[in-house]
C-alpha cells in the first residue's frame, strides 16, 4: 500500500477544473516541501509538471498548479484541454530514511 | 537538449539475471544523481535506486536490495542496473531518470528515458 493516497480517478469536461488531492499517511512523507507531480500519457514516459509543492518547470502550461495543506498536496489543472487526458502521480521525500514515494495514481478523463 | 535512452531489456527466466544501460546526451552526466524507476503493466510508479553524481551515495528500495546494483560510468556518460535473482514480481517497464538539480539529491525527476521492458517468466 502506498505511502501516499490517490483517487483513481477524476473527470472534467473541457474548460472546467478538477483538483487532484495526494495524502500522506504521516507528516514523515507529507511534513516536507518535496512534493512533485507527474503526467503520463498512455505509453510513454512520466513527465515532471510541478515540482517543490507549486513550481513548474519550464514549458509547463500555468493551467497546472499545485498547492498543500497539512498532509495533503493537490493539483489543480484549470481549463481542462483533451490533451490532459493521462495519469497523474504524486511524489514525496521521506525525510526519515531519504527516500521517494509515489502515490498510487489518478486517471484524468477529459470527457 | 537532455536525453536519456535505456537498453538490456528482455525476457528472461526466475532466478536470471539481466543489465540495464541508460545512455545520456545534451548534459553533463557526471553532475546528476540518477535513478531507476519502475512500472509493472497496469500500475504505478515505484523507484528502486539511486546513485551520487560522485558515485558515493548508494541506495535501495528494499524489495531489490541485495539483487540490483547500480553503477555509472561518467566517461561514457551511461548508467547502468545489474539485476540478479530475478523473480516475477520485478517484471516492469524500467525507467532511468535524473534528478532535477546538478549536485544534490532532491527525488525529482526532471528528465525520463522512454523505457526497458524486463519480463521475468518461464
Amino acid at each position: 500500500q502506498s505511502a501516499l493516497t490517490q483517487p483513481p480517478s477524476a473527470s472534467g469536461s473541457p474548460g472546467q477544473s478538477v483538483t487532484i488531492s495526494c495524502s500522506a499517511a504521516s507528516s514523515d512523507v507529507g511534513g516536507n516541501g518535496y512534493v512533485s507531480w507527474y503526467q503520463q500519457h498512455p505509453g510513454k514516459a512520466p513527465k515532471l509538471i510541478i515540482y517543490e509543492i507549486k513550481k513548474r518547470p519550464s514549458g509547463v502550461p500555468d493551467r497546472f498548479s499545485g498547492s498543500k495543506s497539512g498532509n495533503t498536496a493537490s493539483l489543480t489543472v484549470s481549463g481542462l484541454q483533451g490533451e490532459d487526458e493521462a495519469d497523474y502521480y504524486c511524489s514525496s521525500f521521506t525525510a526519515r530514511n531519504n527516500r521517494v514515494v509515489f502515490g498510487g495514481g489518478t486517471k484524468l478523463t477529459v470527457l | 537538449q537532455a536525453q536519456l535512452v535505456e537498453s538490456g531489456g528482455g525476457l528472461v527466466k526466475p532466478g536470471g539475471s539481466l543489465r540495464l544501460s541508460c545512455s545520456s546526451s545534451g548534459f553533463t552526466f557526471s553532475e546528476y544523481y540518477m535513478n531507476w524507476i519502475r512500472q509493472a503493466p497496469g500500475k504505478g510508479l515505484e523507484w528502486i535506486s539511486c546513485i551520487s553524481s560522485t558515485s558515493r551515495y548508494i541506495d535501495y528500495t528494499d524489495s531489490v536490495k541485495g539483487r540490483f546494483t547500480i553503477s555509472r560510468d561518467d566517461a561514457k556518460n551511461t548508467l547502468y542496473l545489474q539485476m540478479n535473482g530475478l523473480r516475477a514480481d520485478d517484471t516492469a517497464i524500467y525507467y532511468c531518470a535524473r534528478d532535477g538539480q546538478r549536485y544534490y539529491d532532491t527525488k525529482r525527476f526532471d528528465v525520463w528515458g522512454q523505457g526497458a521492458l524486463v519480463t521475468v517468466s518461464s
